[in-house]
Formats: structure tokens, C-alpha cells, sequence
């Protein structure tokens, strides 16, 4: 298979706890994305990296969360310190240069108790 | 502020007839639009697509339909099929690095 991969798919933390996502993009692909996703709600942009350079942050990005994608080629996503409100689907994609379509990977969930 | 707004929370529709999904937008920058489909605790799935210098775009049984001096696009899908049931999430992109979502319609086919 060569879509989007994350991993884990599941994740439970308990409250105050530190929690990293990873995300593997379509080989090809030089954009990679973050996106949250809440119950009732479409996924809501966070951050994107062309290559291994961030390029742009949603203020949704709280200091606690942290992405990078060291080689150009997968990214993680950590967040520090863990909160109730962060509970959702964390969502990667991945898209070529110039391209419009954004490929998503089946998303990692994220509950914090 | 709802860029993207899908007013119809949950459309339900007997299968084999046409199933037409509603999306409206505010930001006349917006220039190429997305439908995605998606199923429970899995990613969005790319469905299709339309640039705005189009107002028709077919592929298979769905069909996007743009029209730009509404600011509103609709997603037809015939014959609708009891696979075809899921969330639609219809989306717009400005040219930037981001896609603006709507809220999802929840599409139910009624065998």
C-alpha cells in the first residue's frame, strides 16, 4: 500500500502526559499536512512542511505541540503536556509540489483521560 | 468563522435514486474545490474534484456542479449505492497551503 500511513492509529494518555504521532506520506509526495479532527466538525488545518521546511502554523498550534520532518521524508507530531481538549483525530496528508489534492491517511485518535 | 458550510447535516435517500449533497462558501478566493468522503475512524477519502474555471466536473456516478456567482457547489451521486453511505465532507482550497472544510453531511442509502 502506498498511501498515507500513521501510526498509532489509537492512542490513550493520561492527562499531563507527552504523546507523538508519526506520519509517513505518499513516497513522492513533497508536502506533507497536520490536521485535527473533532466529533460533529470537518478536519481543521495545523501545520505544513514542503520538503523538511515547515512553511506555515494554524493558531490552533498551541506552544505544547511541536511537528517536524527531518529528512523531507516522514513527520512527527508530538504534544507535551496533554489535555482534555485535545482528544480528536489527528489527520496527516500529503500532496505533490503543485498539485490541489490532498491525500489523507486514516488518522491516528487521540484520547486524554 | 465557517468558510465552507454544509447547512444539511444528514440526507438520507433511497438507493438507486440520485443523492445530492449541498456546499456553500464565503471566500471568493476560493478556487478549486474537493469532495471527500469519509467512513467511521478512517481518514477522508478524495472523491472529486473541480477547478473554478469549470462548473461541471463527472466522474462515474458522481458529478460536481460549480456555481461561482452563488458561491455553492453540490455533489450528485446516481444511482446512489448502500456503500455510498458516509460522511461528505465538501472542501476549498485559495490557492494557499490549506483546505478549508465544512461540517460533513452524513449520507444515509436506504436499500
Amino acid at each position: 500500500d502506498t498511501g498515507v500511513s500513521q501510526d498509532p492509529r489509537h492512542k490513550i494518555t493520561k492527562r499531563g502526559q507527552n504523546v507523538t504521532f508519526r506520519c509517513d506520506p505518499i513516497s513522492e509526495h513533497n508536502r506533507l499536512y497536520w490536521y485535527r479532527q473533532t466529533l460533529g466538525q470537518g478536519p481543521e488545518f495545523l501545520t505544513y512542511f514542503q520538503n523538511e521546511a515547515q512553511l506555515e502554523k494554524s493558531r490552533l498550534l498551541s506552544d505544547r505541540f511541536s511537528a517536524e520532518r527531518p529528512k523531507g521524508s516522514f513527520s512527527t507530531l508530538e504534544i507535551q503536556r496533554t489535555e482534555q481538549g485535545d482528544s480528536a483525530m489527528y489527520l496527516c496528508a500529503s500532496s505533490l509540489l503543485y498539485g490541489n489534492t490532498i491525500y489523507f491517511g486514516e488518522g491516528s485518535w487521540l484520547t486524554v483521560v | 468563522d465557517q468558510q465552507v458550510k454544509q447547512n444539511s447535516p444528514s440526507l438520507s435517500v433511497q438507493e438507486g435514486r440520485i443523492s445530492i449533497l449541498n456546499c456553500d462558501y464565503t471566500n471568493s478566493m476560493f478556487d478549486y474545490f474537493l469532495w471527500y468522503k469519509k467512513y467511521p475512524a478512517e481518514g477522508p477519502t478524495f472523491l472529486i474534484s473541480i477547478s473554478s474555471i469549470k462548473d461541471k466536473n463527472e466522474d462515474g456516478r458522481f458529478t460536481v456542479f460549480l456555481n461561482k456567482s452563488a458561491k455553492h457547489l453540490s455533489l450528485h451521486i446516481v444511482p446512489s449505492q448502500p456503500g455510498d453511505s458516509a460522511v461528505y465532507f465538501c472542501a476549498a482550497s485559495d490557492g494557499a497551503n490549506n483546505l478549508f472544510f465544512g461540517t460533513g453531511t452524513r449520507l444515509t442509502i436506504i436499500p
